[in-house]
């Protein structure tokens, strides 16, 4: 079993949902958590960091931890077709400061 | 400031020969990484260097060498390439600590056939 799980997709929404996209996992003494950003053909690009228990928001992304249930999620509102690409969910070893990723969800959303 | 940057860009090895991947950064991070990513396994931890001087396994070591040469660079040698490592090869850095982003390089696409 994969340290961080997510459903590989595609996520299929229209222009201007909110697309939400889930990631689970095991190691239940993880802090901090990531979303990278991936488009095809690119390298990944950070979205959001989260540490706290709750919501965090940075304009139209929200990230929405859990740690008693042990799942991460990213809300995309107001979803864009340049909003289309792989979201990688990412948690941090406390030890090593290691990222472990996901296999990533791939989101597209049409205009 | 070109962040993170990898050469080269693609490369085609046959079975058997060897290369290094070259990897730099000028933002001063103390840590560096070497990933690989396939389709449908996301990224992959090879090997990671926390400073200069120290280097450690990742998730999938196997067949590879790396080089903390100085601060900021990071090199990754295949010494016998295989097909299995036919990937894309992303070098990443940051500062180390708890929420330290990782800035990733634009990648070398890697052909063994």
């Amino acid at each position: 079993q994969k340290e961080v799980e997510q459903n590989s997709g595609p996520l299929s929404v229209p222009e201007g949902a909110i697309a939400s996209l889930n990631c689970t996992y095991s190691d239940r003494g993880s802090q901090s958590f990531f979303w990278y950003r991936q488009y095809s053909g690119k390298s990944p690009e950070l979205i959001m960091f989260i540490y706290s228990n709750g919501d965090k928001e940075d304009g139209r992304f929200t990230a929405q931890l859990n740690k008693a249930s042990q799942y991460v999620s990213l809300l995309i509102r107001d979803s864009q077709p340049s909003d289309s690409a792989t979201y990688l969910c990412a948690h941090q070893e406390e030890s090593s400061y290691k990222l472990i990723f996901g296999s990533g969800t791939r989101l597209l959303v049409r205009p | 400031n070109a962040g993170v940057t990898q050469t080269p860009k693609f490369q085609v090895l046959k079975t058997g020969q060897s290369m290094t991947l070259q990897c730099a950064q000028d933002m001063n991070h103390n840590s560096m990484y070497w990933y690989r990513q396939d389709p449908g396994m996301g990224l992959r931890l090879i090997y990671y260097s926390a400073s200069e001087g120290t280097t450690d396994k990742g998730e999938v070591p196997n067949g590879y060498n790396v080089s903390r040469l100085n601060k900021r660079e990071f090199s990754l040698r295949l010494e016998s390439a295989a097909p299995s490592q036919t990937s894309v090869y992303f070098c990443a850095s940051g500062e180390t600590g708890t929420g330290e982003t990782q800035y990733f390089g634009p990648g070398t696409r890697l052909l063994v056939l």
